[in-house]
């Protein structure tokens, strides 16, 4: 079954509008949450991570919000860019463990 | 400095054949991970290589196997393709353990015709 459930499955932006992609989980051992940029024909790309301790993390337009009691995460890309369209998906893993447990992934399409 | 290298880029196989893929880790990188991508769908954990044994293995039949060799560079073998098996496998690396892997090649498209 999916650990990881991710939420919408596509969405479209104007640029410089607010992407925002959400996930939940159920397995409390969770520890690690990354997030990934996917271009179509090109492997995942790590593109911003957070531990259960933080509440929120930023780096430059990409935040993730935490929310360690609803079991949910999020990302946010804010002033979205023509470039920023590809697939993200979000993912949990135990730290220490090796697996990664995606989500199905979301297509954002940002238009010009 | 290369990153995660994979081959072939794409395959196409019948059902029944076996298949061979190959990755070779980033630089400085000793474990491997395999992945399976069906298309539409996230990347799912197949297993993972380090000292060139098998440390964890995900839901996948026996029919999927590996190799990791000196040089952490590894093969994914998959016997006896089904339909069901055209997908994209990715492979990723990581240094060292305990490190959740974060660098992805672009993988391999497979395809059972």
């Amino acid at each position: 079954q999916q650990q990881v459930k991710q939420s919408p499955q596509s969405l479209i932006v104007q640029k410089g509008g607010i992407s925002i992609i959400n996930c939940a989980y159920e397995n409390t051992a969770f520890d690690y949450f990354p997030w990934y940029q996917q271009f179509p024909g090109k492997g995942p790309a790590l593109l911003i991570a957070i531990r259960p301790d933080v509440s929120e993390k930023k780096e430059g337009r990409f935040t993730i919000s935490f929310n360690k009691s609803a079991k949910q995460f999020s990302l946010h890309i804010m002033d979205s860019q023509p470039g920023d369209s590809a697939t993200y998906f979000c993912a949990a893993s135990i730290l220490g463990d090796y697996k990664l447990s995606f989500g199905a992934g979301t297509t954002v399409t940002v238009r010009a | 400095d290369a990153g995660v290298t994979q081959s072939p880029t794409h395959l196409i196989k019948t059902r029944g054949q076996q298949v061979t893929l190959r990755c070779s880790p980033k630089s400085g990188h000793d474990t491997v991970s395999w992945y399976q991508q069906a298309l539409g769908q996230g990347p799912q954990f197949i297993f993972q290589y380090y000292e060139e044994e098998e440390r964890q293995r995900g839901n996948f039949p026996d029919r999927f196997s590996g190799h990791q060799y000196p040089n952490y560079s590894s093969e994914l073998n998959v016997n006896a393709l089904l339909l069901g098996d055209s997908a994209l496998y990715l492979c990723a690396s990581s240094p060292g353990t305990g490190v959740t892997p974060q660098h992805f090649g672009d993988g391999t498209r497979l395809s059972i015709l």
